[in-house]
């Protein structure tokens, strides 16, 4: 079935430091979308993406809908202590429309 | 916050009880879902429902059933729970562009 592959795994980083992470398929999404988790919470939408190669930003968030319709990229500028947490990517399966997570990114930011 | 309510939000039980979860919307959204988030596997649908005793499967369905009697209501049963459900379990609502919002959680912990 479907997978997104996301990467890396785990990042600590300074506070201020730009982030970058990305999500990789072999198969083509329609949609892409980036979620956080915070311990203790549900994940949390930040940023949805509709059409292939669109940059859509939220505050210091910018995610990219890459143009293979395989990948997704998501940075974050300036990072800070509250960025903390689990980054996921999701995407609808192409053969039944639910949601395919990938395994997520957890950052850590040292202050 | 997308009107979405779990209950328990935290509960211990024993080897062998059957457990019901319970999920409320308030947003009148036909398409619901359960997930179990553990380490190392993200997130995993369980069983997810189209619409009021709408219900369907999905990868990791063994050992629950489910029901949707009201739009606004979803349960989760384990039936007979064992050690390995325990788990965080994770409601969700598809928004109008195959988004899904989610609940805050239930930490569930069989012994």
């Amino acid at each position: 079935g479907q997978q997104l592959n996301q990467s890396p795994q785990s990042m600590f980083i300074q506070e201020g430091e730009d982030v970058s992470m990305n999500c990789t398929s072999s198969s083509i999404f329609n949609t892409w979308l980036w979620y956080k988790q915070e311990p203790g919470e549900g994940p949390v939408l930040l940023i949805a993406l509709y059409k292939a190669g669109e940059l859509t930003s939220n505050g210091r968030l910018t995610a990219q809908f890459g143009i293979t319709r395989k990948d997704s990229f998501l940075n974050i500028s300036a990072s800070i202590p509250s960025d903390v947490g689990i980054y996921f990517c999701a995407g609808p399966s192409s053969n039944t429309g639910k949601l395919i997570f990938g395994q997520g990114t957890t950052l850590q930011v040292k202050p | 916050d997308a009107g979405i309510t779990q209950s328990p939000r935290h509960k211990v039980t024993e080897t062998g009880t059957p457990v019901t979860l319970r999920c409320h919307q308030t947003e009148n959204h036909r398409y619901m879902y359960w997930y179990r988030q553990d380490p190392g596997h993200g997130l995993r649908l369980i069983h997810y429902s189209y619409g009021v005793k709408d219900t369907d499967k999905g990868e990791v369905s063994d050992g629950y059933s489910v029901s949707r009697s009201k739009t606004e209501d979803f349960l989760l049963t384990l039936e007979s729970a064992t050690s390995s459900q325990t788990s965080v379990y994770f409601c969700a609502i598809r928004g109008p562009n195959t988004e899904a919002f989610f609940g805050q959680g239930t930490r569930l912990t069989v012994v």
